[in-house]
Formats: C-alpha cells, sequence, structure tokens
C-alpha cells in the first residue's frame, strides 16, 4: 500500500542545534512538500519539490532548508533550530493531480 | 494575510444533527478545493474535493456547497457520528505548471455529542 513515512515521530532539540526530519514516499509521486502545523494557522507550507534534485521555497522558508536526494526521499533541514521552529511537521507527496498525501507527522521541540 | 478562512473556529453539535462548516478565499483564481480530515496524532487525510466549475460534491454523508461568485464554500456533514469529531481544514490550489500547492484555512474542530 502506498504511504508516506516520517522519522523520528518525536524530536526534542536545543536551541543552535542542527535538525533533520525525514520523509519517505512509497506513491511514486513526484512532487513531495513540508508543512508545519500550528493552532490558528492550519498547514504552511515551508519547502516542496518537483522531483529528485529539486527544492522550492513556499510560504515561510526562512529557516529552513530542504533536500531532495531521489524520488522516494525529502529532508527538512533545521540548521539553526530556534524555539520559535517548535511544531508538528508534516511531509506529504503528490501526483499530477492536485491531491496531497500525508504522512503521520513529527512532533519537534526546541529547548 | 490568510487567503483562506474558516469558521467556525470550533463546533459542536449532536448526533444525528447536520455540522456545518464554512470556508471563504480571496484569490480568484483557485480553482480546486479539497477538505481534509484530521484525527489528533495524525496527518491530515482528504475528505471531499470539489473544483470550480462545479457547485455541488456529495460523498455519502457529505457535502460540499460552493459558491464562486461570493468566493465561498461549505462542507455539510448530515447524520453526524461521533467518529466524525476531528479537525476539518479548507483547502485552494492555484495551478503552477504541474505542482499543485495547498494554502490552509486555519481548520475548525468539530466535536459531535453522542
Amino acid at each position: 500500500e502506498a504511504a508516506v513515512t516520517q522519522s523520528p515521530r518525536n524530536k526534542v532539540a536545543v536551541t543552535g542545534g542542527k535538525v533533520t526530519l525525514s520523509c519517505n514516499q512509497t506513491n511514486n509521486h513526484n512532487n513531495m512538500y513540508w508543512y508545519r502545523q500550528d493552532t490558528g494557522h492550519g498547514l504552511r507550507l515551508i519547502h516542496y519539490s518537483y522531483g529528485a534534485g529539486s527544492t522550492e521555497k513556499g510560504d515561510i522558508p526562512d529557516g529552513y532548508k530542504a533536500s531532495r536526494p531521489s524520488q522516494e526521499n525529502f529532508s527538512l533541514i533545521l540548521e539553526l533550530a530556534t524555539p520559535s521552529q517548535t511544531s508538528v511537521y508534516f511531509c506529504a507527496s503528490g501526483g499530477g493531480g492536485a491531491e496531497q498525501y500525508f504522512g503521520p507527522g513529527t512532533r519537534l521541540t526546541v529547548l | 494575510q490568510q487567503q483562506v478562512r474558516q469558521s467556525p473556529q470550533s463546533l459542536t453539535v449532536w448526533e444525528g444533527e447536520t455540522a456545518i462548516l464554512n470556508c471563504s478565499y480571496e484569490d480568484s483564481t483557485f480553482n480546486y478545493f479539497p477538505w481534509y480530515q484530521q484525527f489528533p496524532g495524525e496527518g491530515p487525510a482528504l475528505l471531499i474535493s470539489i473544483s470550480s466549475v462545479s457547485d455541488k460534491k456529495e460523498d455519502g454523508r457529505f457535502t460540499i456547497f460552493f459558491n464562486k461568485r461570493e468566493k465561498k464554500l461549505s462542507l455539510h456533514i448530515t447524520d453526524s457520528q461521533p467518529g466524525d469529531s476531528a479537525t476539518y481544514f479548507c483547502a485552494a490550489s492555484i495551478p503552477t505548471g504541474g505542482n499543485n500547492k495547498l494554502t490552509f484555512g486555519q481548520g475548525t474542530v468539530l466535536s459531535v455529542i453522542p
């Protein structure tokens, strides 16, 4: 069954540390997305990718980098984590249509 | 600024009642509107969607009503069940040459009381 998985599911990091969130999809979708979810804001797009080797800035990219080394994998990188980046992060994949399929999320706490 | 707005923020209905969740948008180029359902601890899951060429989409107990002129849509959940208790997100898409980025509203938390 096609799926989007994320790791880790929970992460506690220290301010100034580097954090990498990973996402893997078996949908064979070209497009992948990283969102963060905060109360009162819904889901906000951080970075997205059209395919292996490509990354594009979303609506709130500051403080984040992304990497798409393969069709299946898409990572979100926080080089210098800050408490304001405490949130729940979701990865999604999408094919040629408009539907997106989400992973279970990663809860990140930056102390 | 918020391009997609949802109301109310939270809604409580009795089992068997119809829940009505509202959504409005600003950008008239949006042409696809999915609704996602999210249970605690899980990712959002696509529930039902509508394109701007239709004014109604029905799937079982879930119906979207779309008013293009007023840039509003609503999700009606008839015969609400306790299992429908979840957060519902309205989203909108602008065609961008194959990468259909979604803009989400802030969500409505629905509680269905048995």
